[in-house]
């Protein structure tokens, strides 16, 4: 029983370099979620997809895009990387407004 | 704009004794509220939840308190043990979306 799987789990690059995080999850949710975690901050929502075929900006949207690839997948790319988004990044699914389930988290540095 | 925030950073108390989270939120359109516990290095876990239509949940040693008119809810853990230290968030659903807003979190440190 996976729940929520992220890849990777630690990542460094340098600025200017892309990547992509990928997120699956197996508990058939519609609504899937990417966060950012920096120190004081809390949890910022970035962007999230209510259901397949479809993505909204969260809070903190500038510097990624997203792709709803089917019901269990949810990626997030940084295009162009900068040293502003060294974070914690976390997916999550969920049925709203039940809870949300997160997977490990990806620690990014960017230099 | 903070829309859920947590003015305590961080929170120390005595093993055994009660900790109170407090949690204001400024967006009236919400309407489903959440505690989540996070360790480090871990994704954060769901704790308990409360709908606006009420102003108590209570799940074992952890009860939430709800205060609408005044935006405001709690969480109280009682009593409280060494394993409870972590970082605690409480999040907010608003009415007929599917944004989950968390807050900027409170460490909690229970020392023997």
């Amino acid at each position: 029983n996976a729940g929520v799987t992220q890849t990777p789990k630690f990542q460094v690059l340098k600025t200017g370099q892309s990547m992509t995080l990928q997120c699956a999850q197996d508990m058939n949710h519609n609504s899937m979620y990417w966060y950012r975690q920096d120190p004081g901050m809390g949890l910022r929502l970035i962007y999230y997809s209510a259901s397949e075929g479809t993505t909204d900006k969260g809070e903190v949207p500038n510097g990624y895009n997203v792709s709803r690839l089917n019901k269990r997948e949810f990626s997030l790319r940084l295009e162009s990387a900068a040293p502003s988004q060294t974070s914690v990044y976390f997916c999550a699914s969920s049925e709203p407004p039940r809870e949300a389930f997160f997977g490990q988290g990806t620690r990014l540095t960017v230099v | 704009d903070q829309q859920v925030k947590q003015n305590s950073p961080s929170l120390s108390v005595q093993e055994g004794r009660i900790s109170i989270l407090n949690c204001d939120y400024t967006n009236s359109m919400f309407d489903y509220f959440l505690w989540y516990k996070k360790y480090p290095a871990e994704g954060p876990t769901f704790l308990i939840s409360i709908s606006s239509i009420k102003d108590k949940n209570e799940d074992g040693r952890f009860t939430v308190f709800l205060n609408k008119s005044a935006k405001h809810l709690s969480l109280h853990i009682v009593p409280s043990q060494p394993g409870d230290s972590a970082v605690y968030f409480c999040a907010a659903w608003a009415y007929n979306t599917d944004k989950l807003i968390f807050g900027t979190g409170t460490r909690l440190q229970v020392f023997p």
